[in-house]
């Protein structure tokens, strides 16, 4: 079965500090994609980055980055001078490729404060 | 502002009842998908229409129905409510089917959050 880990529940880093959010993965398909996803306390889902399990370098959009390490099936997210709004749940998500539709499996979440 | 619209924002109604949620989806994008958000379940996914036509089938209870209109807005519709049925009701859209390489982004709309009492 395809499974998303995120064994962090909540986190805090200091403002203009680097943070790392683990997410590792579970699937036997070659094919697949992997997102993240930032939910602010308003609610609304908002794209971040995203993988490709054919993608031979790491992804990075912003002070976003990606480090995939395929092997160890981890995409851990990697967000860079940390800024008070980036408090929130981050979520990642996985897609099944060639597999009849497009739908994302979740992890649980990691709730990410920013610390003044 | 993603460009995908639900209405309505908030939902408050008593067990039994149906209701409707209501999704358009970004200008061009052909799929959408509906996600469910609950405190015990996490987020779950529903179901998706591509271009009219039902694609993939999550999770989604008997008393739950969608459809995609011409138009390709989509509507999820939910009977006989209970009060698990409690959550925040996401639709996404993407250009394409979302299962091929290079993968489609789902963008989020703003989710309704439905109360059961």
């Amino acid at each position: 079965a395809q499974k998303i880990t995120q064994t962090q529940p909540g986190m805090f880093v200091q403002e203009k500090e680097a943070v790392t959010l683990d997410c590792t993965y579970d699937t036997s398909d070659p094919s697949y994609g992997l997102f993240w996803y930032k939910q602010p306390s308003s609610g609304e889902m908002i794209f971040l980055i995203y993988q490709g399990s054919y993608d031979q370098q790491n992804a990075t959009e912003g002070r976003y980055s990606l480090n995939f390490q395929k092997a160890r099936k981890s995409a851990n997210l990697v967000i860079s001078a940390s800024q008070l709004g980036d408090s929130a749940m981050y979520f990642c998500a996985l897609c099944r490729i060639y597999n009849q539709g497009g739908k994302l499996i979740f992890g649980q979440g990691t709730e990410l404060s920013v610390k003044p | 502002d993603s460009g995908v619209t639900q209405t309505p924002k908030h939902l408050i109604t008593a067990t039994g009842q149906r209701v409707t949620l209501r999704c358009s989806p970004r200008s061009g994008d052909l799929s959408v998908y509906w996600y469910q958000q609950s405190l015990d379940q996490g987020l779950q996914f529903l179901i998706q229409y591509y271009n009219g036509e039902e694609r993939a089938k999550g999770n989604i209870l008997e008393r739950f129905s969608a459809q995609q209109f011409p138009d390709l807005h989509s509507e999820l519709n939910l009977s006989s409510l209970e009060l698990g049925d409690s959550a925040l009701y996401f639709c996404a859209s993407s250009v394409e089917e979302g299962d091929r390489f290079p993968t489609d982004t789902q963008y989020f709309g703003p989710g309704t959050r439905l109360t059961v009492l």
